[in-house]
């Protein structure tokens, strides 16, 4: 079965440090990639996607990510974070035209002053 | 505004009530999905409707009961459910057959069964 890790339950900043969320997968055959955001109280909100083409792929707000293949890895990062940034951190994928999207446990990022 | 609107916001019910919770899109997609968001576990894909028709159906007890009467309007109808059903429900939805799978969520009913 198709399944998603990502490795760090929470991730501790300070504001404006750079952060790297980490996303592996089992398979990476035939995948499609996403990255989406939590904020409190809210629903998933999509950051960014990889379907095919260029394997780095970059959000309006400054995030980024990229496909690795061999390392079957689309890990998160940003050169500097802000307070704004702190919520939960989900990287889904689906390999099906269903949209069937498989889940990791989330991380918390946690953006202090 | 994501264009997918879930209502009730919250809801608190006793495990002898039934009550149904709702979800609209105005995307003009063809596939909707209820996930259910529990702590410290990853989101469940509950049920599939592709089309108005259920092609999914993930192991979900009898007790939640969807129902989909058009491609906008997706139900989660609810009856004796136990406290270990509370957690955050989510709607979604997406267009399919085009090659891009993206999902577009609603803001979730926060269900507690107490």
């Amino acid at each position: 079965a198709q399944s998603v890790t990502q490795l760090d339950s929470q991730v501790p900043v300070f504001e404006e440090a750079p952060v790297e969320l980490r996303c592996n997968y089992s398979s990476s055959v035939s995948v499609y990639l996403f990255w989406y955001v939590q904020y409190p109280n809210q629903g998933l909100q999509l950051l960014l996607k990889y379907l095919s083409g260029s394997t780095l792929v970059e959000s309006i707000n400054g995030f980024e990510a990229e496909f690795n293949k061999s390392q079957t890895s689309f890990h998160l990062r940003k050169p500097s974070v802000h307070i704004s940034d702190t919520a939960e951190y989900f990287c889904p994928r689906t390999s099906t035209s269903y949209g069937k999207l498989t889940f990791g446990q989330g991380t918390i990022l946690t953006v202090h002053p | 505004e994501t264009g997918v609107t879930q209502t009730p916001r919250h809801l608190v019910m006793g495990m002898t009530n039934k009550k149904s919770l709702k979800c609209e899109q105005h995307l003009g997609h063809n596939a909707m999905y209820w996930y259910k968001q529990s702590a410290k576990k990853p989101l469940e894909l509950m049920f599939v409707y592709n089309f108005k028709e259920q092609t999914e159906n993930n192991s979900v007890p009898s007790r939640f009961s969807p129902e989909c009467p058009n491609s906008s309007h997706l139900f989660l109808h609810l009856h004796t459910l136990q406290p270990e059903d509370s957690a955050l429900y989510l709607c979604a939805s997406s267009q399919l057959l085009q090659g891009n799978t993206e999902a577009f969520f609603g803001q979730g009913t926060r269900l507690t069964v107490v």
